[in-house]
This record gives C-alpha cells, structure tokens and sequence, in this order.
C-alpha cells in the first residue's frame, strides 16, 4: 500500500465548476499538508499549506484535513481555464522533513 | 512566498558525461534542501537530502556514488550526475524549507535532463 494515494485522472470539468481533489493517506505521523499546482514542465507550486486538522481558505482554495480519517481535500470555486494542471497533494511529518507526495490528479478546466 | 531557483533549466548531454545541477534559496538561508527526480506522468520521487555541512542522506535505492550532491553553502545545493546514460533523463527538482514559516518546501523551476 503506498503511503499516499491519489486518483490520477484526468478530471475535466467546464469552467466555473466546483472542483474537488482529495488524497487519503495510511501514515498517522503526518502532521503537514500541502497541495501543489505543477503546470507541465514546471517545478511544484505550492498553493496550501495546513497543520493538522482542519480547513484552510484562501481565495478560490479552500483546503480540508481530516486526520481521523487520513483524507484531506482540496476544493476549488469558480475554476477557471488557466487552473488546468496536475494537483498534487504532499504530506510530511514535521517542518524541515522530506516530503511524501501522491502521484497527482491532472485537471482539465474547459472553457 | 519564498524562492528557488535551479540552473541550468535544461540540458543535453552525451552518454558517459557528467552533468551539473545547481539548487539556490534566493531570499533566505537553508541549511537542508531534498533532491527529487520525476518521470513523464508520475509523481515527485525523493532521491536524497542534501545537508549543510554534513554528508547527504539517500533514499533507498539511489546509488550515491552516481548522484553526487554538496551543499556547498546555506543558499547552494548542487547535484551531479555522474557517467550519464540515457536511462538518467528525468526531470529533476530540487526544494528547501522555508525557515522563517513552519518549514514548508518550497520547489524549484526543475532541470530536465536529457542523455542521449
């Protein structure tokens, strides 16, 4: 079983659409919760960032962490052409650790 | 948010060379950064930590001795590929901590590397 698990894809949605991306996770020493945004041949942007449990909002982002049941989401409102990319979500368990990330979700947003 | 920068952003090389990758922290000081390497359509795979001062750390698998890495200062991290062959083309990303946050990474623009 791999630590992090993360549906690939692709998710096509029409612009304006709610979307949702979620990764589950099977180990309970992960505390940081991060998702990135990675347009093709680019490094990994990171868009949220969340301690422990909780949900985070920023913008059209909102992010949940659900440690009870290892499963954190990332929501995004009013999705727009330009947020077409892989989403990968990244976990680790202290400040300064490496990082563990899941294989990543490509989202196709169509005008 | 913080900055990384990687240079060069791409390179080709002939099997048998080595190649040289270097990691910068712009704005602030980073005494850990991690090396990753990612194939076409597949996530981001740890290869090592790079520590300041002290030798890097590997990831199960990663042959030290073909991916040299120093972490020559606090805001420079370099890899080598040494002995390049084909089967070494990937993308290569490098990340560092941001130590005046939480310790969140922050990734670089990355290095595709191709040996032909």
């Amino acid at each position: 079983q791999k630590e992090v698990e993360q549906d690939p894809g692709p998710l096509s949605v029409p612009e304006g659409a709610i979307v949702s991306l979620n990764c589950t996770y099977s180990n309970s020493a992960f505390q940081y919760f991060m998702w990135y945004r990675q347009y093709s041949r680019k490094g990994p942007e990171l868009l949220m960032y969340t301690y422990s449990s909780g949900n985070k909002e920023d913008g059209r982002f909102t992010a949940q962490v659900d440690k009870s049941s290892k499963y954190i989401s990332l929501f995004i409102r009013d999705s727009q052409p330009s947020d077409s990319a892989t989403y990968l979500c990244a976990m680790m368990a202290g400040g300064y650790q490496k990082v563990t990330f899941g294989t990543g979700t490509k989202l196709q947003v169509i005008p | 948010g913080a900055v990384v920068s990687q240079h060069p952003s791409r390179v080709i090389c002939k099997s048998g060379t080595s190649v040289k990758i270097e990691c910068r922290s712009l704005d602030f000081q980073a005494t850990t950064m991690f090396w990753y390497r990612q194939f076409p359509k597949k996530s981001l795979m740890l290869m090592a930590t790079s520590n300041e001062g002290s030798k890097a750390t590997y990831e199960q698998g990663v042959e030290k001795d073909k991916f040299l890495i120093n972490h020559a200062s606090l805001t420079l991290s370099t890899l080598t590929v040494t002995s390049a062959h084909p089967e070494d083309s990937s993308f290569y990303i490098c990340s560092a901590p941001d130590i005046r946050g939480q310790g969140n990474p922050f990734f670089g623009p990355g290095t595709r590397l191709t040996v032909l």
